[in-house]
């Protein structure tokens, strides 16, 4: 299974303040997520980006959240002015160009806001 | 409003018996896909069903689909310990997205 891998792995921060998560891609797959599951719960969607460009994102996803591949690699989830309530592990996920594949989960960033 | 619904949500089995898990869901979808979750650790892909009829069996487990009736199985067959995870259904909603249930909690007691 390919691996995907996310940085960093734990991050403690003040409310209100900016996290920026990162995520390295798979170098052939084009299809990129980020979800997040707060402890014990549901895995949500937060977004979904393809081509550079968001494809789809939920209700979740509000003016606080940003996704870009600043570089062409790295994929990140930015958070601009953290709450309490942002507190979670957050996955990216991606999927290859086949489109009959399943999505690959990284490792996760625990999000601890203070 | 898209509606994945798994259950049981909490499971609690002996060894060596075999039970069920189910998913259901309220869109058109002929994909879906079965995640194992440890504790404490990401979401590892067990199962992906691509079509009506779909049976897929790695060891103790075994997945199926029923796109008539928005409907997969997870069956457990002589539950062992290292079982002993959370179960999420996850359904492919087109543009490669898919949505997740909430998680089916198993615990697999000695």
């Amino acid at each position: 299974e390919p691996e995907v891998t996310q940085t960093p792995s734990h991050q403690v921060t003040q409310m209100g303040q900016e996290v920026i998560l990162r995520c390295v891609p798979i170098s052939n797959h084009l299809y990129f997520y980020w979800y997040r599951q707060i402890l014990g719960q549901k895995v949500e969607f937060l977004v979904s980006f393809y081509n550079n460009e968001i494809s789809e994102k939920s209700e979740i996803f509000d003016d606080q959240f940003s996704v870009e591949r600043p570089d062409g690699s790295n994929f990140t989830l930015k958070i601009r002015s953290t709450k309490l309530e942002d507190s979670a592990m957050y996955f990216c996920a991606h999927k290859g160009p086949g489109g009959r594949e399943t999505q690959y989960f990284g490792p996760g960033t625990r999000l601890l806001v203070l | 409003e898209l509606k994945v619904e798994q259950n049981p949500l909490f499971l609690s089995m002996q060894e060596g018996k075999n039970y069920t898990i189910y998913c259901n869901y309220s869109t058109t979808s002929d994909r879906l896909y079965w995640y194992r979750q440890d504790p404490g650790k990401s979401l590892e892909s067990l199962f992906v069903l691509l079509s009506n009829g779909a049976v897929k069996q790695e060891g103790r487990l075994m997945a199926s689909l029923d796109t008539k009736a928005r409907l997969s199985t997870l069956h457990i067959t002589a539950a062992v310990h290292d079982l002993s995870a959370t179960y999420f259904c996850a359904v492919d909603i087109g543009d490669n997205d898919m949505r997740f249930g909430a998680g089916t909690r198993l615990t697999v007691k000695p």
